[in-house]
């Protein structure tokens, strides 16, 4: 079974400062993996995904992930957050083609302080 | 486009009572649907997937008749909870996929349930 491990559950970081937020994966096949993020009382909107081909992905709101296959991780980046960056991020793992029963990170609560 | 709503937004509810949340996609068909379960600040956990007029399929130790799902038309989908109870309070989120399995899952807004 796959299973998706965030280790940091909150994170806070600077206004213009860069972001990392670590997501380590467990699955047996080609993992196909995704970053969402929800704003409070929201559902979750698509950063961005992995299905194959490049490891160096580039998704929307300026946010990138790497897979990095040898390290099981799918690390999300941004280079210079916003204040509207502040959210909970979930990393997620998708088995049988991608986009069948999505495995959650519990998620990492970014702040953003001036 | 790729749109998804889902109502109500929020419910209070009395306990034994049965409460329907319902799951459209706007702009598109959705040949599957699914519904999560949230618990405050956790992760989303998959309760049951459902494919457009057939029976939900029901991740283990979600009980099938507590949390009943309907998957009527390629555009909604429903999620009753019957007899709710206290433990049943939760974000309920759904999400909708066009057609292939590489398609993206879109989510809906969430529904908060909360059983008095």
């Amino acid at each position: 079974a796959q299973s998706v491990t965030q280790p940091d559950i909150h994170i806070t970081v600077s206004e213009g400062a860069s972001l990392e937020l670590r997501c380590n994966y467990s699955y047996g096949a080609t993992p196909y993996l995704f970053w969402y993020v929800q704003s409070p009382g929201q559902g979750l909107q698509l950063l961005l995904k992995y299905f194959s081909g490049d490891t160096l992905v580039q998704g929307i709101k300026g946010f990138e992930a790497e897979f990095k296959r040898s390290q099981s991780s799918f690390n999300l980046r941004k280079p210079s957050v916003h204040w509207s960056d502040a959210a909970e991020y979930f990393c997620a793992v998708g088995a049988n083609f991608g986009n069948e029963k999505l495995t959650f990170g519990t998620g990492t609560r970014l702040t953003i302080i001036p | 486009g790729a749109v998804v709503s889902q109502h109500p937004s929020r419910v209070i509810c009395k306990s034994g009572t049965s409460v329907k949340i319902e799951c459209r996609s706007l702009d598109f068909q959705a040949t599957t649907m699914f519904w999560y379960r949230q618990f405050p600040k956790q992760s989303l956990m998959l309760m049951a997937t459902s494919n457009e007029g057939s029976k939900a399929t029901y991740e283990q130790g979600v009980e099938k008749d507590k949390f009943l799902i309907n998957h009527a038309s390629l555009t909604l989908s429903t999620l009753t909870v019957t007899s709710a109870h206290p433990e049943d309070s939760s974000f309920y989120i759904c999400s909708a996929r066009p057609g292939a399995p590489t398609d993206t899952q879109y989510f809906g807004p969430g529904t908060r349930l909360t059983v008095l």
